[in-house]
């Protein structure tokens, strides 16, 4: 069954240092997203891409986040420099082309950071 | 805009009794609604979804929420709950030009044996 990828499953780092995370969606889907999830709260649409194209990236943090899908294929959201607050479960998603009101997206486990 | 009200962050019923989870929204435009379960450390799995037709709509593992526009509600249900059924549930509402959802907090479902 198809899934979505994503690494690392978890990640501790220090605040202001650099992480990464990496995003393989279902093969062939062409619509991404990255949401963030705060303990207790349900996800907040931080990216959403269409193939390698930025659709709405108005809730990113633009001064420390980054998201980038240069082939339209895996993507990768980077934090710099992280900071206390970003202490949260990163999850990605993504749906097939030609996704409407109808299309289920597929989620897939999450990278949870913790700044220290 | 839309948004999605979870009534009850935490609800705590026994094994083999009603599971109710309550949702409300508001949407500008006619709404298309989402359950998705989360368990401890994972993603979200959908569970069942309202677009148009028929305003029960049943879903995995027994669960069922009906669509009433009257009181812009989704409430989510299972007839017997089961100690697998222990999760973190989310209603949400698509909305917007880039088919956005927006999610409600959450409610956590404890199952007491």
């Amino acid at each position: 069954e198809a899934e979505v990828a994503q690494s690392p499953r978890y990640k501790i780092t220090e605040k202001s240092q650099a992480v990464a995370f990496w995003c393989d969606p279902i093969s062939g889907h062409a619509t991404l997203y990255w949401y963030r999830q705060i303990l207790g709260q349900g996800p907040e649409l931080l990216v959403q891409f269409q193939d390698e194209s930025v659709v709405d990236d108005s809730q990113l943090p633009k001064d420390r986040f980054s998201a980038e899908r240069l082939k339209g294929v895996d993507s990768t959201l980077k934090i710099q420099p992280a900071e206390l607050g970003d202490s949260a479960m990163y999850l990605c998603a993504s749906a097939p082309r030609g996704s409407n009101y109808n299309n289920e997206q597929f989620f897939g486990p999450g990278t949870r950071l913790t700044v220290l | 805009a839309q948004s999605v009200t979870q009534l009850g962050s935490h609800v705590s019923v026994s094994e083999g009794a009603l599971v109710l989870l309550r949702c409300n929204y508001s949407s500008s435009v006619p709404p298309y609604l989402f359950w998705y379960v989360q368990y401890p450390n994972q993603g979200l799995q959908l569970l069942l979804k309202y677009t148009t037709g028929a305003t029960l709509v049943k879903g995995i593992n027994g669960f069922e929420a009906e669509f009433k526009k009257s009181e812009t509600s989704f409430h989510l249900t299972k007839p017997s709950a089961h100690m697998s059924d222990a999760a973190e549930y989310f209603c949400a509402v698509v909305g917007g030009s880039n088919y956005k959802l927006t999610f409600g907090k959450g409610t956590l479902l404890t199952v007491n044996p």
